[in-house]
């Protein structure tokens, strides 16, 4: 195991609901990220944190509101979403932001939004 | 655009032989490239970082070649396992710490 883990593993939603992923490391680490990985694309980051404040936000949809409460947790609110939204969204920690350093990511929770 | 060319195709190797991935990438400044693993219903796990004045940088059976001149990585495994199955992922990060990832190329050794 990592040290990051999600929760849940699984989620399917429909376009009308409101849903929570959570994301905890367990590793002492002052940054946390968002990432989306959609069948045969790139993986996509889409929020970073450090220190519990966003420094990042690659242009996402309002429908998506991370929160990140403390270091260790890391949350993505997930509103009116679409059915392009389906994807597995990854969590991933690092010690410090800069300069660059190694990612843990966490398993993923697998959306599916119908 | 931005972009990072992984072999879309997957990549079957016999067992004990040397699996060579490839990574291209055009109009992107990489301070750093990294290179991933990831199985099916994971998260990616890192390998191996590379800096942009290194040419070669190895762990255990993992070699990384980076050229800036051809905008190239190499990731090669050597004596590989069927247990070396997976997607394998090039990413890039440059001065100002932003990352984009390939698609990842599949990998299967073959017993």
């Amino acid at each position: 195991e990592t040290g990051v883990t999600q929760t849940p593993r699984h989620l399917v939603m429909g376009m009308t609901n409101k849903k929570s992923l959570k994301c905890e490391q367990h590793l002492g680490h002052n940054a946390m990220y968002w990432y989306k990985q959609s069948a045969k694309k790139p993986l996509e980051l889409m929020f970073v944190y450090s220190l519990e404040e966003r420094v990042e936000n690659n242009s996402v949809p309002s429908r998506f509101s991370p929160e990140c409460p403390n270091s260790s947790h890391l949350f993505l609110h997930l509103h009116t979403l679409q059915p392009e939204d389906s994807a597995l969204y990854l969590c991933a920690s690092s010690q410090v932001l800069r300069p660059f350093n190694e990612q843990f990511f966490g398993p993923g929770t697998r959306l599916t939004v119908l | 655009s931005q972009k990072i060319e992984q072999n879309s195709e997957a990549l079957n190797i016999q067992e004990g032989k040397t699996a060579t991935l490839t990574c291209n990438y055009t109009n992107y400044s990489p301070a750093y490239l990294q290179w991933y693993r990831q199985d099916p219903g994971r998260g990616p796990v890192f390998l191996l970082l590379i800096r942009e004045n290194e040419k070669e940088k190895r762990k255990e059976r993992l070699k990384v070649t980076f050229d800036t001149t051809l905008k190239q990585s190499l990731f090669h495994i050597t004596a590989s396992q069927p247990a070396d199955s997976a997607t394998y992922l090039c990413a890039l990060t440059n001065r100002d710490d932003k990352i984009i990832f390939g698609k990842g190329t599949r990998l299967h050794i073959l017993p």
